[in-house]
């Protein structure tokens, strides 16, 4: 089946302590990304990647990492997570961008809490 | 900058009724539009896309959206509403390397 995946779903940690969100898609899909999703202000992009070795930021980086070693996995990572980091992230994949029909697959999202 | 607005942020409504809900968008180059619904405790699937060509565009589960350019409007409508399409619904519109999305819209349908 075609999917993305996402581990964990649900994660809550403290101020500071390093954590790793993975991300994983099997549909060979060049094109990645991560968003958060935070309350009355919808999905913003944090990190995507057109393929492998390539990444580059989107709208909110900071305090984020990422790294597409590669083609099907694009961890998201906190070196020093902040309270302002919970948040609902979601991991996206598309075949490309080059084509303006391409759709993006969505993961099933993972819930952080940091206190 | 490009940006997506939905101006209803929570609709409600009984079983059988219409549902519009709006969105419009600021894009200076072609406009590729989306509309996405994320169940309770899903994540976001798509409902359906505009690239090209008839601006009524039809998606899944009975769903359909028009573009108005003149407006700037890709507005979502589904003639009658189920209890089942209680859900957040997004739209969003490609900018070269990503999706730009709006705040969403809850949707609560009641039996």
């Amino acid at each position: 089946e075609a999917q993305v995946t996402q581990n964990p779903r649900y994660l809550i940690t403290v101020t500071g302590k390093k954590l790793t969100v993975t991300c994983s898609q099997n549909m060979n899909h060049e094109y990645m990304s991560w968003y958060r999703q935070d309350p009355g202000l919808g999905l913003r992009q944090i990190y995507y990647s057109m393929n492998v070795e390539v990444t580059d930021k989107g709208d909110v980086p900071e305090g984020y990492k990422v790294s597409r070693k590669e083609k099907r996995n694009f961890p998201l990572i906190l070196e020093s997570p902040s309270p302002n980091q919970t948040s609902l992230y979601f991991c996206a994949s598309s075949l490309d961008t080059s084509s303006y029909q391409e759709t993006q697959y969505f993961g099933p999202g993972t819930r952080l809490l940091v206190l | 900058a490009q940006s997506v607005s939905q101006h209803n942020h929570h609709v409600i409504l009984s079983e059988a009724a219409s549902l519009e809900l709006g969105c419009n968008y600021s894009y200076g180059g072609t406009v590729n539009l989306f509309w996405y619904v994320q169940y309770p405790g899903q994540h976001l699937q798509l409902l359906l896309k505009y690239f090209s060509g008839d601006p009524l565009v039809k998606g899944i589960k009975g769903f359909e959206a028009e573009f108005i350019e003149s407006k700037c409007s890709f507005n979502l409508r589904k003639p009658s509403v189920q209890w089942s399409d209680t859900a957040e619904y997004f739209c969003a519109v490609k900018d070269t390397d990503k999706l730009i999305f709006g705040t969403g819209t809850r949707l609560q349908v009641f039996p």
